[in-house]
């Protein structure tokens, strides 16, 4: 299994309130990348990196930011949570640039937003 | 832009039946296509993949073919078994996006009753 950890698996929270979810890899992979994944749209890309400070937005990126400084850590910021935020956030690894084409991913995190 | 369709769920089958989860794809150029598996309470796991069109990927008894002609990526198994009862994702990743980025369909659920 690729070494992605993401932490919390689990988080409850406040409408309003500012919730950080980090992804870390052992992996040195270059690239990086959160979903979200709800019921009839299956995963859609928030954010993704390319690299140290690199990063870019994806489909459904509002309401959310992104970091990375080190290589192996990721961090997905939603700075004033809503309850359409509710969702389970996965994050993934990829060295797309060396040929290899898959993805790997994390175990995921249920976020609920109360 | 790119997008991925798999056929509606849920799919209910006996063990030991034929399996066919349908997946079809717009994509420009050439797109890397893939099944990935999720089993209840975990992230994804890349089940196949196919690069080239007429590749033909398979693992644990699935298949899938890259078919440019029909834009197809259907995914099959002879004999499936209770284990094999989990959430089937089809995904493209397009290499003119230079990102690694995917496409996924919104997810067919499988559930096989001995």
């Amino acid at each position: 299994d690729a070494g992605i950890t993401q932490s919390p698996r689990h988080k409850v929270t406040e409408t309003g309130t500012p919730v950080t979810l980090r992804c870390h890899q052992t992996e040195n992979h270059r690239y990086m990348y959160w979903y979200r994944q709800d019921p009839g749209h299956g995963l859609r890309l928030i954010h993704y990196s390319y690299g140290v400070k690199d990063t870019d937005k994806g489909e459904v990126s509002d309401g959310y930011s992104v970091s990375r400084s080190k290589t192996e850590d990721f961090l997905l910021t939603l700075e004033s949570a809503t309850s359409s935020q509710t969702s389970v956030y996965f994050c993934a690894i990829s060295d797309f640039d060396r040929g290899l084409t898959e993805a790997f991913f994390g175990q995921g995190t249920r976020l609920t937003v109360v | 832009g790119d997008s991925v369709t798999q056929m509606e769920g849920p799919v209910t089958l006996s063990e030991e039946a034929f399996l066919t989860i349908n997946c079809t794809y717009t994509a420009t150029g050439y797109p890397s296509l893939f099944w990935y598996v999720q089993y209840p309470g975990e992230g994804l796991q890349l089940l196949l993949k196919a690069t080239k069109a007429d590749d033909k990927g398979s693992n644990k008894g699935f298949e899938a073919t890259y078919r440019k002609e029909t834009t197809s990526f259907h995914l099959e198994k002879g004999s499936v078994q209770v284990s094999d009862s989990a959430v089937y994702f089809c995904a493209l990743t397009s290499l003119s996006s230079n990102t690694g980025k995917l496409i996924f369909g919104q997810g067919t659920t499988l559930q096989v009753k001995p």
